[in-house]
């Protein structure tokens, strides 16, 4: 089974700080993904890569930064955070092509900024 | 831009009644797909539905793909409490040679004894 691990499963923190968000994938995926989930707004795509060093902009990724050293790990950055990035962050990745290679989802992050 | 629609967004249905969740989706994609989402919990993976008039099943769920119509449905039989979940369709969007997902805003399923 892939398994996805969030570092933490719950976060709080100041305005102002910089917070990373870590997530780890066991099966060599190629494709890595960072969501937000929020009421009423579904899951939006703020960052994705597809190999190592590699990244590009999701739908929503004003705010946030993303590493990836590593094939196995995919960092979100908020560069300062601010109460409006108080979100639930899901981390996911697939395989490529990704026909036929549904996403698999981490636990989250719940990340309260005050 | 692709968007995605999902209705209804709220469903509260009785144990062994059936119902329908219907995902339209604006701009053309062959593969779609559905996951369930637990309260507290991530999201996981029901179906993936890769050409026009797919069909899949797993228990109680039944999942089909029209592409001409752009609608993608998940399809409850006889529904039981255990199914009480968000369910969220996605829908894949080429770009840049990348693939990625463009999630529906998920529907609440609710399944009263």
């Amino acid at each position: 089974d892939v398994k996805v691990t969030q570092s933490s499963r719950y976060l709080v923190k100041r305005t102002g700080e910089k917070v990373f968000l870590e997530c780890v994938q066991d099966m060599d995926h190629e494709n890595m993904f960072w969501y937000r989930q929020d009421p009423g707004l579904g899951l939006r795509l703020i960052y994705f890569s597809y190999d190592v060093k590699m990244k590009e902009k999701g739908d929503i990724p004003e705010g946030y930064s993303v590493s990836r050293e590593k094939k196995e790990r995919f960092s979100l950055i908020l560069e300062s955070a601010s109460t409006n990035q108080t979100s639930m962050y899901l981390c996911a990745s697939s395989l490529w092509p990704s026909a036929m290679a549904p996403l698999h989802f981490g636990n989250g992050t719940r990340l309260t900024v005050t | 831009e692709l968007k995605v629609e999902q209705n209804p967004l709220f469903l509260s249905m009785q144990e062994g009644k059936n119902y329908t969740i219907y995902c339209n989706y604006s701009t053309t994609s062959d593969r779609l797909y559905w996951y369930r989402q637990d309260p507290g919990k991530s999201l996981e993976s029901l179906f993936v539905l890769l050409s026009n008039g797919a069909v899949k099943q797993e228990g109680r769920l039944m999942a089909s793909l029209d592409t001409k119509a752009r609608l993608n449905t998940l399809h409850i039989t006889a529904a039981v409490h255990d199914l009480s979940a968000t369910y969220f369709c996605a829908v894949e969007r080429a770009w840049g040679g990348s693939e990625k997902l463009v999630f529906g805003k998920g529907t609440k399923l609710t399944v009263n004894p």
